[in-house]
């Protein structure tokens, strides 16, 4: 079983719709929860953090973390074509390093 | 713009042959982590080293090695280069204070390496 595991998609939204992306992971000791966007060609950008069970919104983008069912999800607002991306989601298992999923490719069409 | 650069953007190298990539942390980071991220694939971590010293690794072979320097600039070096070497490999930079080092987070724009 992969440490963190996302849908590689593609997921496929009109404009303006929620898009809703998922990640579950295996180590229930992970304290800190990750995503980041990354264009074709370009490194990752991190986009939201989240440390404690719940959601956590900012602007357009909500985090929200279920750490019972060891779950992730990234919430898009009115989705516009430039969120169209690979999203990454990564997870800090207290190894002094962050272990990502393979990521999910967005499409969103005008 | 996170303040990590990396150098060069691209590389090509031939099987069998040695690199060396080049990162500069932001200003007052003093540890710094490598990644490889393979096509299609996330990120994996390479090594981190804080204060000039490894302090974790991930699964990768010897010949991948690093150095950090004072100035906390840090290079990645991998030998006897092999095909499914190519990949992007990300430079990452962030504060720690002792045992307490959080993950990081701030990649640079990552150099494009392909081995023929």
């Amino acid at each position: 079983q992969k440490e963190v595991e996302q849908n590689s998609g593609p997921l496929s939204v009109p404009e303006g719709a929620i898009a809703s992306l998922n990640c579950t992971y295996s180590d229930r000791g992970s304290q800190s929860f990750f995503w980041y966007r990354q264009y074709s060609g370009k490194s990752p950008e991190l986009i939201m953090s989240i440390y404690s069970n719940g959601d956590k919104e900012d602007g357009r983008f909500t985090a929200q973390l279920n750490k019972a069912s060891q779950y992730v999800s990234l919430l898009i607002r009115d989705s516009q074509p430039s969120d169209s991306a690979t999203y990454l989601c990564a997870v800090d298992t207290g190894r002094r390093a962050l272990t990502f999923g393979s990521g999910t490719r967005l499409q969103v069409q005008p | 713009e996170t303040g990590v650069t990396q150098s060069p953007t691209h590389l090509i190298k031939t099987r069998g042959q040695q690199v060396t990539l080049r990162c500069s942390s932001q200003s007052g980071h003093n540890t710094v982590s490598w990644y490889q991220q393979a096509l299609g694939q996330g990120p994996q971590f390479i090594f981190q080293y804080y204060r000039e010293e490894e302090n974790g690794r991930g699964n990768f072979p010897p010949r991948f090695s690093g150095l950090q320097f004072p100035n906390y600039s840090s290079e990645l070096n991998v030998n006897a280069l092999e095909l499914d070497d190519s990949a992007l490999y990300l430079c990452a930079s962030s504060t720690g204070q002792g045992a307490n080092l959080g993950p990081v987070a701030f990649f640079g724009q990552g150099t494009r390496l392909t081995v023929v």
